[in-house]
């Protein structure tokens, strides 16, 4: 079974410009959550989407955006790119959001670099 | 979700057992704890959980103590490939809420 897939692989931008993330979760899960990981630290929590709706939003600026599609793919939207948005942009999906059901499995990150 | 302390580093020889401590000293009563890793600019990869009853499934063993105040992860045959950040982490049951990942531990499996 194919486990949770996302895109680009790497990306590279500029500053002030504007990247869009793609995530697909595994078949079935019907909750996405993004984090952003900075090289030497553990990944930090954005925005988690249960249903298609926003569920939880970790301390980002609104520059950070997301939503989740019907299918259940979600996309991260980032505005005004600044330096320090350089990461590891990782993707998680579980069956739901209630007990026993949410155990987060992790796909393979979009490492960005912002110039 | 409570916080955990794991020791920054620890090295393990090929084909021993790979002891991880994690302490969680202030978990509440409907909080699991998760276990996670990381290799090298990957995803993390989930590895067990549990509540209060030891776990064991095809990676690792899950140990926590009765007053649930500390847990080992246990890697029985460490291989050279389980070298990677090894992440302790409380989550409450039932609820929506993230990940809360601390530092891990950086394990090193020598030849």
């Amino acid at each position: 079974d194919a486990g949770v897939t996302q895109s680009p692989t790497h990306l590279i931008k500029t500053r002030g410009q504007h990247v869009t993330l793609r995530c697909s979760p595994i078949s079935g899960h019907k909750s996405v959550s993004w984090y952003q990981q900075v090289l030497g630290q553990g990944p930090q929590f954005i925005f988690q989407y249960y249903e298609k709706e926003e569920r939880g939003r970790g301390n980002f600026p609104d520059r950070f955006s997301a939503r989740q599609f019907p299918n259940y793919s979600s996309e991260l939207n980032v505005n005004a790119l600044l330096l320090g948005d350089s990461a590891l942009y990782l993707c998680a999906s579980s069956l739901a959001a209630t007990s026993g059901q949410e155990t987060q499995y992790f796909g393979p990150g979009t490492r960005l670099l912002v110039l | 979700d409570a916080k955990t302390t794991q020791p920054t580093s620890m090295d393990c020889a090929e084909g021993r057992a790979a002891n991880l401590p994690c302490n969680h000293s202030t978990i509440s009563g409907n909080e699991y704890v998760y276990w996670y890793r990381q290799i090298h600019s990957q995803g993390p990869q989930y590895i067990i959980h549990g509540l209060k009853n030891n776990e064991t499934n095809e990676m690792a063993s899950l140990i926590i103590t009765e007053d649930r105040k500390s847990s080992t992860l246990i890697l029985p045959h460490a291989t050279l490939r389980d070298t990677a950040v090894y992440y302790c982490i409380v989550r409450a049951s039932g609820s929506a809420r993230q990940l809360t990942f601390g530092s891990g531990t950086q394990l090193t499996v020598l030849p």
